[in-house]
C-alpha cells in the first residue's frame, strides 16, 4: 500500500526568505503523479504544483518547485521569497495511474511572519 | 469556469437531523470524490463516481450516509440521521477523465450539535 509521510507539522519562515516542506512518500510502482496542495484559512484546497513520476525535471510554479528524488522517494516544496499570503496548510498527495485514489499527508502548517 | 461548486459553505443541525451536502462539478470532468476532513483523521476519501455512476464506496462510514450522482453535474451526500461526530468538513472534487488532477470545492463546514 502507498504511504505518504509528511514530518513537519508545522514551520516558520520570515517574509521574503526560503522554505523547504519535506514529504516521502512509498510505493512499489512507478507511474504516479505526486502534488503539493496549499489550504489557507478560507479552508479551501488549492493545487500548488504536480509533479509526474516519469519526468525526471523538477516541476516549477512561478516561487514554488519541487526537489523530486524518485530513488529515495522524497518529494519536498520549496517556496521561495516567501510572502504573508503563503501562511496556510500545505499537504503532500499521491496519486497511483488508474486507481482514482489520492492519498494525502498530514500536513504542514506554515507560517510566514512578517 | 466556476470551478467544483458545493453548497452550503456553513450547515448547523441537530444530532438526528438530516444532512444534504450538494455539489457540481466541473464540466467535462468525469470523476467526483467526496472527501471528509478532521483535525484526526485528516483528509479520508468516502465515494466516488465514474460518468454518474458510484465505482467505491469503501470509505463511507456507515449505513447513515449516502451518496447519489444523477447526473453529470450534480452530486449529493446525505447524512441521516446525523450524529455530533460527523462534525467535520465535507469537500467535493472532480477530475477529468485520467484522473491525474483533482480540483476541489471550498468545502462545507457541518456541525453537528
Amino acid at each position: 500500500a502507498q504511504t505518504v509521510t509528511q514530518s513537519q507539522p508545522e514551520m516558520s519562515v520570515q517574509e521574503a526568505e526560503t522554505v523547504t516542506l519535506s514529504c516521502t512518500y512509498d510505493t512499489s510502482e512507478s507511474n504516479y503523479y505526486l502534488f503539493w496542495y496549499k489550504q489557507p484559512p478560507s479552508r479551501q484546497m488549492i493545487l500548488v504544483i504536480r509533479q509526474e513520476a516519469y519526468k525526471q525535471q523538477n516541476a516549477t510554479e512561478n516561487r514554488f518547485s519541487v526537489n523530486f528524488q524518485k530513488a529515495a522517494k522524497s518529494f519536498s516544496l520549496k517556496i521561495s521569497d516567501s510572502q504573508l499570503g503563503d501562511t496556510a496548510m500545505y499537504f503532500c498527495a499521491f496519486y497511483l495511474s488508474g486507481t482514482y485514489k489520492y492519498i494525502f499527508g498530514t500536513g504542514t502548517r506554515l507560517k510566514v511572519l512578517a | 469556469d466556476a470551478g467544483v461548486i458545493q453548497s452550503p459553505r456553513h450547515e448547523v443541525t441537530e444530532m438526528g437531523q438530516e444532512v444534504t451536502l450538494r455539489c457540481k462539478p466541473i464540466s467535462g470532468h468525469d470523476y467526483l470524490f467526496w472527501y471528509r476532513q478532521t483535525m484526526m483523521r485528516g483528509l479520508e476519501l468516502l465515494i466516488y463516481f465514474n460518468n454518474n455512476v458510484p465505482i467505491d464506496d469503501s470509505g463511507m462510514p456507515e449505513d447513515r450516509f449516502s451518496a447519489k450522482m444523477p447526473n453529470a453535474s450534480f452530486s449529493t451526500l446525505k447524512i441521516q440521521p446525523s450524529e455530533p461526530r460527523d462534525s467535520a468538513v465535507y469537500f467535493c472534487a472532480s477530475s477529468p477523465p485520467r484522473g491525474e488532477k483533482l480540483f476541489f470545492g471550498s468545502g462545507t463546514q457541518l456541525s453537528v450539535l
